[in-house]
């Protein structure tokens, strides 16, 4: 069984602070990943994905993929209270199936 | 106009009753999905299809049946709820020209069974 983890948290970070979440996976032959935010009770929307080992930068939100330690991460700089959500990650597997991960809670205080 | 849709948005149902959740969507994707969420479970694939002859079963499927009416329809059976299968669900698509395997996510539907 192909496995993605996530602490769930909740993880807490005062506003304008980084926030950093974390992941790992098991299959050392995913190459597709991407991360989601989830309000409570509402779909997940894509904040980015990653294919190559590195960093990759949207705004706000730098995704980093280490895929000789299985390992991407999230970093939220400048985090808002809007910020506050359950943040997804997903590795896409061999069969061409997104695995996810619990989710990691998160949540700005302002 | 939302680009994935489902409907019901909500559901109340009994034990023992058939139940069918429908999705459909605009994009033009080839590749849809079924999922339920738990509390602290995540995001589990029940079903999954990548043309309208293709359908696979994912990590969850027992209980679960569904049928790919065209390529922008999806749709979701349980033929018999049980209360175990009070969740929220979501339909996603993917695909396209310039596909980069991102699944875009309905609005889901909170099915619960008394």
């Amino acid at each position: 069984q192909k496995e993605v983890e996530q602490n769930s948290g909740p993880l807490s970070v005062p506003e304008g602070a980084i926030a950093s979440l974390n992941c790992t996976y098991s299959d050392r032959g995913s190459q597709s990943f991407f991360w989601y935010r989830q309000y409570s009770g509402k779909s997940p929307e894509l904040i980015m994905f990653i294919y190559s080992n590195g960093d990759k930068e949207d705004g706000r939100f730098t995704a980093q993929l280490n895929k000789a330690s299985q390992y991407v991460s999230l970093l939220i700089r400048d985090s808002q209270p809007s910020d506050s959500a359950t943040y997804l990650c997903a590795v896409m597997g061999s069969q061409g199936n997104l695995i996810f991960g619990k989710g990691t809670k998160l949540s700005v205080k302002p | 106009d939302a680009d994935v849709t489902q409907t019901p948005r909500n559901r109340i149902t009994k034990t023992g009753k058939r139940i069918m959740l429908e999705c459909s969507q605009t994009k033009g994707h080839d590749r849809m999905y079924w999922y339920r969420q738990d509390p602290g479970l995540g995001l589990r694939l029940i079903y999954y299809s990548f043309d309208v002859k293709d359908i696979n079963k994912g990590e969850i499927s027992d209980g679960y049946s569904v049928s790919r009416q065209a390529q922008a329809k999806f749709s979701l059976s349980l033929e018999s709820a049980i209360p175990n299968q009070t969740a929220l669900y979501f339909c996603a698509t993917e695909g396209g020209a310039y596909s980069t395997d991102t699944q875009y996510f309905g609005p889901g539907t909170r099915l619960t069974v008394l």
